[in-house]
């Protein structure tokens, strides 16, 4: 049982060029959800998805998109990567709304942005 | 979304009790507080979560008041493995849409 895991753990890009990043999580859960974190700022809710095939804006969406082709896995995709971008992102899954619900992290990826 | 204000960071030695207070204001009516724990190069991970008055489990006890604008993070007798940035959470769902808003993180550092 491996819970949420990402991948790639680190990443660097260029400005301008694309990338995906994949969680799969093993616990059978509803509920998906990508947030980015910054020094001094927590973090903060990028997209998020109640189910196969759903996605929804969080907090701070613009830049990003993302898909739940399946329910184990939610991808973030990065079109055009700007420096701005540059930060810690993480997956989590919980069986119900977050703010109501147990969420499990995984590891994160580390995304520098040149 | 909830604005939550935690202290930057607190100091403790082995043995004692520790309090982190996060601050709601503006909280909703059916939003949550939640409480994580984060360790150096790894996601969080729950420590607690209630809606008013007090909750306990075998690791920690959350405190909310009645106007509910504040909580407090309880650890009893924290050892050096409490070490660690705790972010407490509100959250809650309007207009079916997730709310979402964690705090800022307070470091803890634990002191032989």
């Amino acid at each position: 049982n491996a819970g949420v895991t990402q991948t790639p753990k680190f990443r660097v890009l260029k400005t301008g060029q694309s990338m995906t990043l994949l969680c799969a999580q093993d616990m059978n859960h509803e509920y998906m959800y990508w947030y980015r974190q910054d020094p001094g700022m927590g973090l903060r809710l990028i997209h998020y998805s109640v189910g196969e095939g759903t996605t929804a804006k969080g907090e701070v969406p613009d830049g990003y998109n993302v898909s739940r082709l399946k329910k184990q896995n939610f991808l973030l995709g990065l079109e055009s990567a700007a420096p701005s971008q540059t930060s810690v992102y993480f997956c989590a899954s919980s069986v119900g709304l977050a703010g109501y619900n147990e969420q499990f992290f995984g590891p994160g990826t580390r995304l520098t942005v040149l | 979304l909830a604005k939550t204000t935690q202290p930057i960071s607190m100091d403790s030695y082995e043995g004692q009790e520790v309090n982190i207070t996060c601050s709601h204001n503006n909280i909703a009516t059916n939003d949550y507080i939640t409480w994580y724990q984060q360790f150096p190069s790894q996601g969080p991970r729950f420590i607690i979560q209630g809606y008013k008055t007090k909750v306990t489990n075998e690791v920690a006890s959350l405190f909310i008041p009645a106007d509910r604008k504040s909580s407090t993070l309880s650890l009893p007798r924290v050892s050096l493995s409490d070490t660690a940035v705790y972010y407490c959470l509100v959250g809650g769902s309007s207009g079916g849409y997730q709310k979402v808003t964690f705090g800022t993180g307070t470091k803890l550092q634990v002191i032989p």
